[in-house]
């Protein structure tokens, strides 16, 4: 059975950067051939897609967000990582990592999801 | 971007009625070449992660009870719950997934009146 679990730091200083991983467990992310992306939801709102990225390292990033973001994968671990530099209060939020459902595309829903890992932007 | 646009912003909505959640993009996801609508529907219960509901507008996922479906297409969407639950109490969010960046709507926050 396919597990996503994302873990952070749990605090981030203004301007410094928030690192979030994600460890998939029951699939290998290079036979798999999925993508997998990264959504992020503030305290109390919505959900942002950030990006996607698929074994081969190929990615996909939100515009707004692209300038500050690097997701990699690394399939020997078999995890999935998120860097979001020059943070700000403002990038507060549940951290979410997502399987896009059918392998080879990233224009597809995301069907499997971790629980999150909260992280908080704060002096 | 494509924008998403969720009606109404919250609903109340008494056990065993019809509950219904609109959902309007601002350009059409329908790609003419497979006939596909990319439009998703997903359910979040406080505390928990997301869990897909409805692809394609309207496929239902596996596991998904058939009182939700979905319809709709080009930018008009519904999310519709034939006899409210007491475990369909939560926020309900549509996806496209037609381009880049993927964009939910603002959600919908189901309860019981």
């Amino acid at each position: 059975q396919l597990q996503l679990q994302e873990s952070g730091p749990g605090l981030v200083k203004p301007s410094e950067t928030l690192s979030v991983t994600c460890t998939v467990s029951g699939d290998s992310i290079s036979s798999s051939r999925h993508y997998w992306a990264w959504v992020r939801q503030p305290p109390g709102r919505g959900l942002e897609w950030i990006g996607s990225v698929y074994y081969t390292g190929s990615t996909y990033y939100s515009p707004s967000l692209k300038s500050r973001v690097t997701i990699s994968v690394d399939t020997s671990k078999n995890l999935i990582s998120l860097d979001l530099n020059s943070v700000t209060a403002a990038d507060t939020a549940v951290f979410y990592c997502a399987r896009h459902r059918t392998s080879a595309t990233a224009y597809d829903v995301f069907d499997i999801w971790g629980q999150g890992t909260m992280v908080t932007v704060s002096s | 971007d494509i924008v998403m646009t969720q009606s109404p912003d919250s609903l109340a909505v008494s056990l065993g009625e019809r509950a219904t959640i609109n959902c309007k993009s601002s350009q059409s996801i329908l790609y003419t070449s497979n006939n596909n609508n990319y439009l998703a529907w997903y359910q979040q219960r406080p505390g928990q992660p997301p869990k897909l509901l409805i692809y394609w507008a309207s496929t239902r996922e596996s596991g998904v009870p058939d009182r939700f479906s979905g319809s709709g297409s080009g930018t008009d969407f519904t999310l519709t719950i034939s006899s409210l639950q007491p475990e369909d109490v939560a926020v309900y969010y549509c996806l496209q997934y037609f381009g880049a960046p993927h964009t939910f709507g603002q959600g919908t926050k189901l309860e019981i009146k």
